[in-house]
């Protein structure tokens, strides 16, 4: 079964703080791992990319791999209520086959 | 600025009439594209893979036969909700994969098609 694994939420964390979204896979065979930001109503808005295990990071944003424990992270450091949003993590498993996980909602209270 | 172009945004319409949503990349070629539904506070709901000049795949449980996708072109997919009905209405989602733009598996969303039927 391939399935993307996320914490629903809500998570809330207050301005400034880092927030932390978690997400497991089950299928091995992915090789490329996504995270999106969604606001309400709208469409999914792609942040980073990351398919080597290790931190890559972008402004504000660090996502993490680890292949052995099929666990994607993306770190938020200076947490800002413009990051309210579901935040969805997806796992590419061939070329036509994109999986996402149900998304966290994250709050971020000035 | 936005790579895929997704219109109408917002549509009405009556039961049992038809509506049309179409989905196109910009400056890059999808051989194929993606339509999603989603229903408020639910997660993405993948509901066929558009491929172009071929018969779209479709997942388990979505009827072809009521929503019809056409993928005549590289840069246009459009989804047809047939004879729609009060429980069709969500929010419909395209996408489409650019092979030049971060790693070729990188997915691009349109801005999203809010459906209601009355």
């Amino acid at each position: 079964q391939k399935e993307v694994e996320q914490n629903s939420g809500p998570l809330s964390v207050p301005e400034g703080a880092i927030a932390s979204l978690n997400c497991t896979y089950s299928d091995r065979g992915s090789q490329s791992f996504f995270w999106y930001r969604q606001y309400s109503g709208k469409s999914p808005e792609l942040i980073m990319f990351i398919y080597s295990n290790g931190d890559k990071e972008d402004g504000r944003f660090t996502a993490q791999l680890n292949k052995a424990s099929q666990y994607v992270s993306l770190l938020i450091r200076d947490s800002q209520p413009s990051d309210s949003a579901t935040y969805l993590c997806a796992a590419w498993y061939n070329n036509n086959d994109m999986r996402f996980g149900a998304g966290t909602r994250l709050t971020v209270k000035p | 600025g936005a790579v895929v172009s997704q219109h109408p945004s917002r549509v009405i319409c009556k039961s049992g009439t038809s509506v049309k949503i179409e989905c196109r990349s910009l400056d890059f070629q999808a051989t194929t594209m993606f339509w999603y539904r989603q229903f408020p506070k639910k997660s993405l709901m993948l509901m066929a893979t558009s491929n172009e000049g071929s018969k779209a795949t479709y997942e388990q449980g979505v009827e072809k036969d009521k929503f019809l996708i056409n993928h005549a072109s590289l840069t246009l997919s459009t989804l047809t909700v047939t004879s729609a009905h009060p429980e069709d209405s969500s929010f419909y989602i395209c996408s489409a994969r650019d092979l030049h733009r971060g790693p070729g598996n990188t997915i691009y969303f349109g801005e999203g098609s809010w459906l209601t039927v009355v």
